[in-house]
């Protein structure tokens, strides 16, 4: 079964500092790849994903994720964050012809103004 | 409007009581999922349906029970059994097929009193 860790649980930094959230996966087949970010007190909302093709995606509100396969990695980057970024940020992972989205614990993003 | 609509809120479940949470979608799409967020866990599937009338257990099924009589409905039973159902519960639903992209509910907060 495919896991995933993301390597901070709390990141807390300066309005207009550079952000960069880690994550690595376990399956070694083909995977389709997701950042969630989930706003205090609103609904899990998709910020980006990875099928295929430019390994660089770019997302909503200025964010980014690279794919590097031989690292099994997919981490999330924002150049600039704002205080409206403070959120929790989730990576998840499908694996192969699976169904079942495998979740990271979670990134808390505190960016004080 | 079209989404996901998870209803209550919040529920209260008393000690050796079956509740029921509500999950409707008129994204007219035909896979719908149960996961539970706990803090520091991440997001972890419970029950998923990849069409009306079929469902399948995901890692942590016992305790739950769901049901899919409807394309665009998918209730989500927390029975007496399950220990510790103070959670956090995320309805989400796709288009048929692996590994879609999944659009998540606004969530039921479940408390045990």
């Amino acid at each position: 079964a495919q896991s995933v860790s993301q390597h901070n649980h709390h990141v807390i930094l300066s309005e207009a500092a550079s952000l960069e959230l880690g994550c690595n996966y376990s399956y070694g087949g083909t995977v389709n790849l997701f950042w969630y970010v989930q706003y205090p007190g609103q609904h899990l909302q998709l910020l980006l994903k990875y099928f295929s093709g430019d390994p660089l995606v770019k997302g909503i509100k200025g964010f980014e994720a690279e794919f590097i396969k031989s690292k099994f990695s997919f981490n999330l980057r924002k150049p600039s964050v704002q205080w409206s970024d403070t959120a929790e940020y989730f990576c998840a992972v499908i694996a192969g012809r699976d169904y079942k989205l495998s979740f990271g614990a979670g990134t808390t993003v505190t960016v004080r103004a | 409007d079209g989404g996901i609509t998870q209803s209550p809120k919040y529920l209260f479940r008393k000690e050796g009581q079956n509740v029921t949470l509500s999950c409707e979608q008129n994204l007219n799409h035909d896979a719908m999922y149960w996961y539970r967020q706990d803090p520091g866990q991440g997001l972890r599937l419970i029950y998923y349906s990849q069409i009306v009338n079929d469902f399948q257990k995901g890692d942590i099924a016992e305790g739950y029970s769901v049901s899919r009589e409807k394309k665009e409905s998918f209730p989500l039973t927390v029975t007496s059994a399950q220990k510790n159902p103070t959670a956090f519960y995320l309805c989400a639903s796709s288009v048929q097929g692996a590994g879609e992209t999944q659009y998540f509910g606004p969530g039921t907060r479940l408390l045990v009193l």
